[in-house]
């Protein structure tokens, strides 16, 4: 079983409707987690970052965490073109160091 | 306030030479992580620095080494390069303690 599992997609959605993005994980312990947007061929950005169960909102996208269920997702109001790219989720366990693993990522499009 | 800078941004090598990648660290951050991401997939720890030493090893071979210097930046060294060790090499840092991580622009290394 892989640590962290994403769906590679593509997930296609029309301009202005809602992406769900989703991401399950294995370590029972993990503590923070995190969604990185990356373009091809560049490097992953940050977009998000959740620690407590519940849902948080940040502009057009909102995080939630289930830690019972250990599912993490993204959603994306409003898409735009410009969402369109691959959307890493990580998990960071619960040691007092920042090794964070990555999902393979989700490719989004998101189409005019 | 420069993010994490990396150098070179691409670099070509024929197998079993030797690579150095460098990285400099967001200012006020003191701790660098290096990840190999293959194309296709999600960034794989390589390993972390902070003080000086290396705190955590992800899955890698002990061809891949590190270092970190008082000022915080860090190199990779690859010996005996492989084709296989072809992929985007990313740099990452944080403060101790503090999430999330913040990626530079990355290393794209092709061994031919």
């Amino acid at each position: 079983q892989k640590e962290v599992e994403q769906n590679s997609g593509p997930l296609s959605v029309p301009e202005g409707a809602i992406a769900s993005l989703n991401c399950t994980y294995s370590d029972r312990g993990s503590q923070s987690f995190f969604w990185y947007r990356q373009y091809s061929g560049k490097s992953p950005e940050l977009i998000m970052f959740i620690y407590s169960n519940g849902d948080k909102e940040d502009g057009r996208f909102t995080a939630q965490l289930n830690k019972a269920s250990q599912y993490v997702s993204l959603l994306i109001r409003d898409s735009q073109p410009s969402d369109s790219a691959t959307y890493l989720c990580a998990v960071k366990g619960n040691t007092g160091f920042q090794k964070l693993v990555f999902g393979t990522g989700t490719r989004l499009l998101v189409s005019p | 306030d420069a993010g994490v800078t990396q150098s070179p941004t691409h670099l070509i090598k024929t197998r079993g030479q030797q690579v150095t990648l460098r990285c400099s660290p967001k200012s006020g951050h003191d701790t660098v992580s290096w990840y190999q991401q293959a194309l296709g997939q999600g960034p794989q720890f390589i390993f972390q620095y902070y003080e000086e030493e290396e705190r955590q090893r992800g899955n890698f071979p002990d061809r891949f080494s590190g270092h970190q210097f008082p000022n915080y930046s860090s190199e990779l060294n690859v010996n005996a390069l492989l084709l296989g060790d072809s992929a985007l090499y990313l740099c990452a840092s944080s403060l101790q303690g503090v999430s999330p991580l913040h990626f530079g622009n990355g290393t794209r290394l092709t061994v031919t």
